[in-house]
C-alpha cells in the first residue's frame, strides 16, 4: 500500500534558524511528489513537483530536493511569515490519485 | 480568473439529512478530487474522477456519493449513512495523465458541522 510519512510532526524555531523537514514514502512507480502549503481554515497552496532522485526546486526561502526515499524541503532563514502547515503528497502509479502525507505544523518565532 | 470555487463555505446539517457540497474549476482539468481533512490530520482521499461519466473510491468513501456529469464540476454529496461528517472538505483538480504538470490545485474548502 502507498504510503507518505511527514516528520516532524510540529516545529519551533526562531526567526532566522534554518532547518529541513521530511517526507518519506513508500509507493509503486512515483510519478510525481509535491509540497504545498497550508494556512489555517484555507486550502493547501501548491509549492514544488519533484519527479525523479536528484532533482531540486528552489523558492525564495524554500528549496525540496528528492532521494528515491524521501524528499526534504529545507528552510533557510524563515520569518515568522513562513508558518503554516506543510504537506507533502505523492502520485504513483497508473491512476492519478493522490496520497498525502499528515503534514508538519511549522511555527517561527520572532 | 482561472481556479477551482467550491461553496458554500460553512455548511450546517442536521442530523440524518444528506447534503452536497459544490465544486467547478475553469482549469480546463480532467482529474478531479475530494478530501477530508479533520484536526491536526492530512488530507484522506473520498473519491477522484480521472473523466467524464467516471470516478474510483479512495479511502474513506463510505457514507459519501459524487457524479462526474461535466469536466467543470465534481459535486460531493455527505449522506445520511456517514456518521461523523463533520470536517474540512476540500476539492482539487489536475492534468490527468502521465507526464509534467500533474500537480492538483485546491479550493478554499466547505467546513461542514453536524448540528
Amino acid at each position: 500500500e502507498d504510503q507518505v510519512t511527514q516528520s516532524p510532526e510540529a516545529l519551533r524555531l526562531q526567526e532566522g534558524e534554518s532547518s529541513s523537514l521530511n517526507c518519506s514514502y513508500t509507493v509503486s512507480g512515483l510519478r510525481g511528489l509535491f509540497w504545498y502549503r497550508q494556512d489555517p481554515g484555507k486550502g493547501p497552496e501548491f509549492l514544488f513537483t519533484l519527479y525523479s532522485a536528484g532533482e531540486e526546486k528552489e523558492k525564495e526561502r524554500l528549496k525540496a530536493t528528492l532521494t528515491k526515499k524521501e524528499s526534504f524541503l529545507h528552510i533557510t532563514a524563515p520569518k515568522p511569515e513562513d508558518s503554516a502547515t506543510y504537506l507533502c503528497a505523492v502520485q504513483a502509479g497508473r491512476d492519478d490519485k493522490i496520497i498525502f502525507g499528515k503534514g508538519t505544523r511549522l511555527h517561527i518565532l520572532p | 480568473d482561472g481556479g477551482i470555487t467550491q461553496s458554500p463555505k460553512y455548511l450546517f446539517r442536521k442530523e440524518g439529512q444528506n447534503v452536497t457540497l459544490s465544486c467547478e474549476q475553469n482549469l480546463n482539468h480532467d482529474a478531479m478530487y475530494w478530501y477530508r481533512q479533520d484536526p491536526g490530520q492530512g488530507l484522506r482521499l473520498i473519491y477522484y474522477s480521472q473523466i467524464v461519466n467516471d470516478f474510483q473510491k479512495g479511502d474513506i468513501a463510505e457514507g459519501y456519493s459524487v457524479s462526474r456529469e461535466k469536466k467543470e464540476s465534481f459535486p460531493l454529496t455527505v449522506t445520511s449513512a456517514q456518521k461523523n461528517p463533520t470536517a474540512f472538505y476540500l476539492c482539487a483538480s489536475s492534468i490527468a495523465g502521465a507526464g509534467s504538470n500533474t500537480e492538483a490545485f485546491f479550493g478554499q474548502g466547505t467546513r461542514l458541522t453536524v448540528v
